[in-house]
C-alpha cells in the first residue's frame, strides 16, 4: 500500500461549483499534513496546511480525519485560476507526497 | 518570503556525463530535500539533509549522490547520467532543526530544473 494515496482525478467542473476530495495516509503516527497547489510544469507551492480541527482559508476549506486516516480539500465557488493540480503531503518525520488530484474549472 | 533557487531551468546532457543540479536558499534554514518528480508517480525523495555536512537517502537514492558543504547550498550530483534519470528535479527547504514547533513546518520548493538525458 502506498503511504500517501489520492484519487487523480480529473475533476472537471462548471465554475461556481463546489469540488471536494481526499487523500489517504497509512502511517497512523502522522504528525502534519499539508495541501499544495501545483501548475502544470511550475514547482508546488503551499496551499494550506491541515489542523486538527479543520481550517479554511476563504473558499478552501481543509479537514482532517485521524480515525480514518484521511484529509479532504473542498473549494467551494471554483474559479478558472483554480485550475491545477493539488498534492496532499503527510509529515512523518520524512514528509511524503501523493501523486495529486488534478482539478479543471470550466467556464 | 523564502527564496530557493535552482541554477538551471533547464539542462540537456548526454548519457555518462556527471551533472550536479545546485540549490541555494535564504532562509537559513536547516533542512534541505532533493526531489524528482515524474508523471504518475509524483515526487519522489532522492536525498535530504537536516544539517551541514549530513546527508540521508531518501527513497529513491541510487544513482545519485549529494554535497552539503554549507548550509544554504545543497548540491544534487548525478555521477553518470542515465536516460532513466531524465525528469523535473525539485529542491525544498524547511525550516528548524526537524523536532518541535518546527517539525510541522512546510516545505518550500525551488521552481525545479528539468534535465533531460539523451
Amino acid at each position: 500500500r502506498k503511504e500517501v494515496e489520492q484519487d487523480p482525478g480529473p475533476f472537471n467542473v462548471p465554475e461556481g461549483a463546489t469540488v471536494a476530495f481526499n487523500c489517504t495516509y497509512s502511517n497512523s503516527a502522522s504528525q502534519s499534513f499539508f495541501w499544495y497547489r501545483q501548475d502544470c510544469r511550475k514547482e508546488p507551492k503551499l496551499l494550506m496546511s491541515v489542523y486538527s480541527s479543520g481550517n479554511e482559508d476563504g473558499r478552501f476549506t481543509a479537514q482532517l480525519n485521524r480515525a480514518s486516516q484521511y484529509i479532504s480539500l473542498l473549494i467551494r465557488d471554483s474559479k478558472l485560476s483554480d485550475s491545477a493540480t493539488y498534492l496532499c503531503v503527510v509529515n512523518d518525520y520524512k514528509l511524503s507526497f501523493g501523486a495529486g488530484t488534478t482539478v479543471t474549472v470550466r467556464a | 518570503d523564502v527564496k530557493v533557487t535552482q541554477s538551471s531551468r533547464y539542462l540537456v546532457k548526454r548519457t555518462g556525463e556527471k551533472v550536479f543540479l545546485e540549490c541555494v536558499q535564504d532562509m537559513d534554514h536547516e533542512n534541505m530535500f532533493w526531489y524528482r518528480q515524474d508523471p504518475g508517480l509524483g515526487l519522489r525523495l532522492i536525498y535530504f539533509s537536516y544539517d551541514v555536512k549530513m546527508k540521508e537517502k531518501g527513497d529513491i537514492p541510487e544513482g545519485y549522490s549529494v554535497s552539503r558543504e554549507k548550509k544554504e547550498r545543497f548540491s544534487l550530483i548525478l555521477e553518470s547520467a542515465s536516460t532513466n534519470q531524465t525528469s523535473m528535479y525539485l529542491c525544498a527547504s524547511k525550516g528548524g532543526p526537524g523536532t518541535g514547533v518546527f517539525f510541522n513546518s512546510p516545505l518550500h520548493f525551488g521552481n525545479g530544473t528539468r534535465l533531460t538525458v539523451t
